[in-house]
């Protein structure tokens, strides 16, 4: 099992423009979900998904989309970047949501915004 | 919104030494979560405790669930430079989880 991937590994972007960061999980997992890791602050949670078809906000929504069309996959799209949104970003999967499971992350992707 | 507090932020420890974060809430928390991040790495899953008073040992990481479930702990005993990182508390709800805002811990060996 390759476990969560994600790519890419580094991108740079300008101000104003749009991308998508890739997730993908092999174990069949029912919940996926985003965070975004700054200095000091922890990991915060942008969207989350309880099935291929469901997904709901996080704490930190704001500048970002996402859709889960397979169980596989959860991209995040950033729909126009900002300084704001230079940070390194984790997907992460897990069994279940909530009480009771580990959650599986991938390897981030650190994006930087110019 | 729930949140949970990790202290401290920062620690500089001597190797054989020992280690502890704490981890604190306002409010009961269901379950508490640690989890461990390498310097460049991805955050990976230690350990779960659910029952009030819990107490779980892996070999020199000792973890506790405070009675009245609003508090943890991790200690490490004599610790060792693989033992550097960020380690990271976390709590979930219906079907949110919330991390503490980590301990990096550096060993000098």
């Amino acid at each position: 099992n390759a476990g969560v991937t994600q790519t890419p590994k580094f991108q740079v972007l300008k101000t104003g423009q749009s991308m998508t960061l890739q997730c993908a999980q092999d174990m069949n997992h029912e919940y996926m979900s985003w965070y975004r890791q700054d200095p000091g602050m922890g990991l915060r949670l942008i969207h989350y998904s309880v099935g291929a078809g469901i997904t709901d906000q996080g704490e930190v929504p704001n500048g970002y989309n996402v859709s889960r069309s397979t169980t596989e996959d959860f991209p995040l799209r950033l729909l126009s970047a900002a300084p704001s949104q230079t940070s390194v970003y984790f997907c992460a999967s897990s069994y279940g949501g909530g009480a009771g499971y580990e959650q599986y992350f991938g390897p981030g992707t650190r994006l930087t915004v110019t | 919104g729930q949140q949970v507090m990790q202290i401290p932020q920062y620690q500089h420890v001597q190797e054989g030494e020992d280690f502890t974060t704490y981890c604190n809430s306002s409010t009961t928390l269901s379950n508490i979560q640690w989890y461990k991040q390498r310097p460049g790495g991805h955050p990976v899953f230690l350990i779960q405790l659910v029952k009030s008073g819990e107490v779980k040992k892996q070999k020199r990481l000792t973890f506790q669930f405070g009675e009245a479930k609003k508090n943890s702990s991790l200690h490490i005993t004599a610790t060792q430079t693989t033992d550097v990182g960020t380690y990271f508390c976390a709590t979930s709800g219906t079907y949110k989880y919330i991390f503490g805002t980590g301990t990096r811990l550096k060993v000098l060996a």
